[in-house]
């Protein structure tokens, strides 16, 4: 059974700081990774996804990439308030995502 | 998240009834997921279709739910004899046919069972 595993959290930063989030999954035959955030009550956005190895920017957020180790993280620099909200892995695997259950991101002002 | 659409955004219903909700894709897109969420746990994949075609329904309950997507108009998640448990929020995604396999979420469908 493929699974993805993250840190529940919650994790608390200070504004300003880089906010680091994990994952890890179990099939390493997976090709397709995706960050999601969620806000409460709210449906997931599509942040970030990132096929190859190494790391992909867009803005504020650096998605890294490690199939050997098989996991994948997200960076968030200069996290603001707005940024609080729980994070989302997912990996494509035949015709299912499989989400991670999420970590919780608390950025302080 | 812009473009699928899903309704109703609440529903209520006791314990016993039947629950339809339902799901248009983005303009473009043909395949369908829909997922459920209950508190405070993770997205679980529950269907993935296509246009008259169920793909893969290896995460639906056995019982009492059903999933559709017509020719014309809207997915259907159909949940009979609903039970407190079935109590979730529900989220439909959709996606392109060809390109890159992303999936986008509707806003959800609260269901909330009395």
């Amino acid at each position: 059974q493929k699974e993805v595993e993250q840190n529940s959290g919650p994790l608390s930063v200070p504004e300003g700081a880089i906010a680091s989030l994990n994952c890890t999954y179990s099939d390493r035959g997976s090709q397709s990774f995706f960050w999601y955030r969620q806000y409460s009550g709210k449906s997931p956005e599509l942040i970030m996804f990132i096929y190859s190895n190494g790391d992909k920017e867009d803005g504020r957020f650096t998605a890294q990439l490690n199939k050997a180790s098989q996991y994948v993280s997200l960076l968030i620099r200069d996290s603001q308030p707005s940024d609080s909200a729980t994070y989302l892995c997912a990996v494509l695997g035949g015709n299912q995502f499989y989400f991670g259950t999420g970590t919780s991101l608390t950025v302080i002002p | 998240n812009a473009g699928v659409m899903q309704n109703p955004r609440h529903l209520v219903r006791r314990r016993g009834q039947e629950a339809r909700l339902r799901c248009s894709p983005m303009k473009g897109h043909s395949h369908v997921y829909w997922y459920r969420q209950l508190p405070e746990e993770g997205l679980k994949f529950m269907v993935y279709l296509q246009k008259e075609n169920i793909i893969d329904e290896s995460g639906m309950p056995k019982e009492r739910f059903s999933a559709e997507f017509p020719k014309e108009g809207p997915s259907i998640l159909r949940i009979q004899q609903v039970v407190r448990g079935d109590s979730a929020a529900y989220f439909c995604a959709s996606s392109p046919p060809t390109g890159a396999f992303t999936i986008y979420f509707g806003e959800g469908s609260w269901l909330t069972v009395v």
